[in-house]
């Protein structure tokens, strides 16, 4: 089974803190994504990743920046967090190359910034 | 770019009801169209999708869905819920972005399940 996790199921931070989300794969994926998920919004994308430091924007990436290190390891980074960015935040991977494959998510931040 | 709409924010059912949750999107010369749930505090996992050929999909705990291509329509089904299908439900489509795929998720459906 294909396991995502996250660092974090709760988190609590000050107004212009910077902030780590981190995630983890364990199944070789080469894409990763990460979400946020508000209520009556959805999930909505706020960056991906096809490869090793490659990144791209999603629909919402404003305020927020990625990091992809290591093929297994995607962090999402709040420079300056604000309290607009209080939200669940979900990390997802797929195996790539193809547009039906299945994305696996983990079991998501829930961030408060304060 | 696709898009994706769900006709309801909130589904209230009693327990052993059939239940549907709709769903439409954007058009498209070949589309890939998938239902995920989400539990309580969980993330989100697969429910079923839709590649191509018959166009009802069956999936995980009973649940199916039809895709529609005249009517962009992906609703999805269970003819007898139990409380334990108490969850979000959520829509999407493929689309392809630099490169990638990507998915267009709908804005959810809440289905809450009745004794």
């Amino acid at each position: 089974d294909v396991k995502v996790t996250q660092s974090s199921r709760y988190l609590v931070k000050r107004t212009g803190e910077k902030v780590f989300l981190e995630c983890v794969q364990d199944m070789d994926h080469e894409n990763m994504f990460w979400y946020r998920q508000d209520p009556g919004l959805g999930l909505r994308l706020i960056y991906f990743s096809y490869d090793v430091k490659m990144k791209e924007k999603g629909d919402i990436p404003e305020g927020y920046s990625v990091s992809r290190e290591k093929k297994e390891r995607f962090s999402l980074i709040l420079e300056s967090a604000s309290t607009n960015q209080t939200s669940m935040y979900l990390c997802a991977s797929s195996l790539g190359g193809t547009g039906s494959d299945t994305q696996y998510f983990g079991p998501g931040t829930r961030l408060t910034v304060l | 770019a696709q898009s994706v709409t769900q006709l309801d924010s909130q589904v209230p059912v009693f327990e052993e009801a059939p239940v549907e949750l709709r769903c439409n999107y954007s058009s498209s010369v070949s589309v890939y169209l998938f239902w995920y749930v989400q539990y309580p505090n969980q993330g989100l996992q697969l429910l079923l999708k839709y590649l191509s050929g018959s166009t009802l999909v069956k999936g995980i705990n009973g649940f199916e869905a039809e895709f529609n291509k005249s009517q962009t329509s992906f609703h999805l089904r269970k003819p007898s819920v139990h409380i334990s299908d108490t969850a979000e439900y959520f829509c999407a489509v493929s689309d392809w972005d630099q490169g990638a795929q990507k998915l267009v998720f709908g804005q959810g459906t809440r289905l809450t399940i009745n004794p």
